[in-house]
This record gives structure tokens, C-alpha cells and sequence, in this order.
């Protein structure tokens, strides 16, 4: 069962803007995860945020955790056309070691 | 290097003939997942392992088995695919602790005809 939840599902800017993408989850979490996936290819880890924390920073990449609502927001700041690909939030439970995944975001960075 | 390696990368198969995808890693990772992707679904995970001989269903194992004589190892096993498993799949591992990100293979994509 889907635990996470992307919004939007795609996302079109122009090179340099920032790009920002949501992560709504249902049940509480140990920690959350962003990973990125270009087209056809595997995911690759981006930051991980601890349920215990409320903003972590990496390179271009600003990621806060709201557990009250249990939401995630994920920004990328001045955006590249290399940013192009689909974005996904995992969210991992307790002591296990599954990862659930949302549906992604598909952002579209334009030249 | 750390990686998670798959194969084969891309497979066309008919119905009913047994097929395996292989999974290896070397970060000596006692997790390891598949997971399948497509359109509109997003990832869901297929079976698991918590370390040799220690397996479990995910959410989608019908049709599926696995297993893991070997920490590096965790093979997919397709015993008569079926065209509804037509799918981009992905194996995972991570380390210990909950506080860990997952490596993913490259992706296998399987089209059953």
C-alpha cells in the first residue's frame, strides 16, 4: 500500500527557478527519504530527513518534515536541465526496514 | 564502488517459461528488496529479505518467488510469467538500522508476450 504521496504529480519550470514538490503521508514514520529517478533508470538517494527533524540542507536541495501534518516538501533550488526526472518520498516505519514509496513527481526542467 | 547490479538489463519472454533476475551487492547489506515500477503505480515492493534465509512477501508477491542462500545474493524468480508482469523492476539493498538509504539496481525490463 502507498504510505507517501507526491503533489504535483508533474511539475514544468524554466531553468534557475526553484522547483518545490510535496510528500503527504498517513502514519508515523522513523524517517523520510527523497530519492530521484531519471527516465527508465534506478533511484538514487538524495537526503534523508529524521523524524526528529524539521529541515535538512544539501547542495541545492532544502528539505523540511512537518510530523504534525505528517508532510514533506523537497526544494531545488536555482533549477538546471539536469534536474529533469522523476522525484520520489519514501517514508520508512519504526524498526523495520521497508521503504514505502509515493507515485512521484515528474519535474521538467526547461532550457 | 557500492553498487547493486541486475541482470539481465532488458528481457522479452513468453508466457509460462521460467525466468530468473539476479540481484548482487557488495556493501554487505543485510536488506534486500525487489520492487516493481509502472505507469501510474509508482514502486511497489514485491518480496523481501532480512538476511540469509529470512525472506517475506511485500505487498504484490503473487507470481513471484526469491531467495537468498548468500548475503550478496537475492535472485527474482518468475516460475510462469504471466503478461500482467510485464514491468520495470528494481532490486534494493540497505545496510542496518532504520536511519539508512536503500541502493537501487539499474532496473530489469521484462516484457512477457
Amino acid at each position: 500500500s502507498q504510505q507517501g504521496e507526491e503533489d504535483p504529480q508533474a511539475l514544468s519550470i524554466q531553468e534557475g527557478e526553484n522547483a518545490t514538490m510535496n510528500c503527504s503521508y498517513k502514519t508515523s514514520i522513523n524517517n523520510l527519504q527523497w530519492y530521484r529517478q531519471n527516465s527508465g533508470r534506478g533511484l538514487v538517494h538524495l537526503i534523508l530527513i529524521r523524524s526528529n527533524e524539521r529541515e535538512k540542507h544539501s547542495g541545492r536541495l532544502r528539505v523540511t518534515l512537518d510530523t504534525s501534518k505528517k508532510s514533506s516538501s523537497l526544494l531545488i533550488t536555482a533549477s538546471r536541465a539536469a534536474d529533469t526526472a522523476s522525484y520520489f518520498c519514501a517514508t520508512g516505519l519504526g524498526g523495520y526496514y521497508k521503504l514505502t514509496f509515493g507515485k512521484g513527481t515528474l519535474l521538467t526542467v526547461n532550457p | 564502488e557500492a553498487q547493486v547490479t541486475q541482470n539481465p538489463r532488458y528481457l522479452i519472454t513468453v508466457t509460462g517459461k521460467k525466468l530468473t533476475v539476479t540481484c548482487s551487492q557488495n556493501m554487505n547489506h543485510e536488506y534486500m528488496s525487489w520492487y516493481r515500477q509502472d505507469p501510474g503505480l509508482g514502486l511497489r515492493q514485491i518480496y523481501y529479505s532480512m538476511n540469509v534465509e529470512v525472506t517475506d512477501k511485500g505487498d504484490v508477491p503473487e507470481g513471484y518467488k526469491v531467495s537468498r542462500k548468500e548475503k550478496r545474493n537475492f535472485p527474482l524468480i518468475l516460475e510462469s510469467p504471466s503478461p500482467n508482469q510485464t514491468s520495470l523492476y528494481f532490486c534494493a539493498s540497505r545496510g542496518t538500522g532504520g536511519n539508512t538509504e536503500a541502493f537501487f539496481g539499474q532496473g530489469t525490463r521484462l516484457t512477457v508476450v
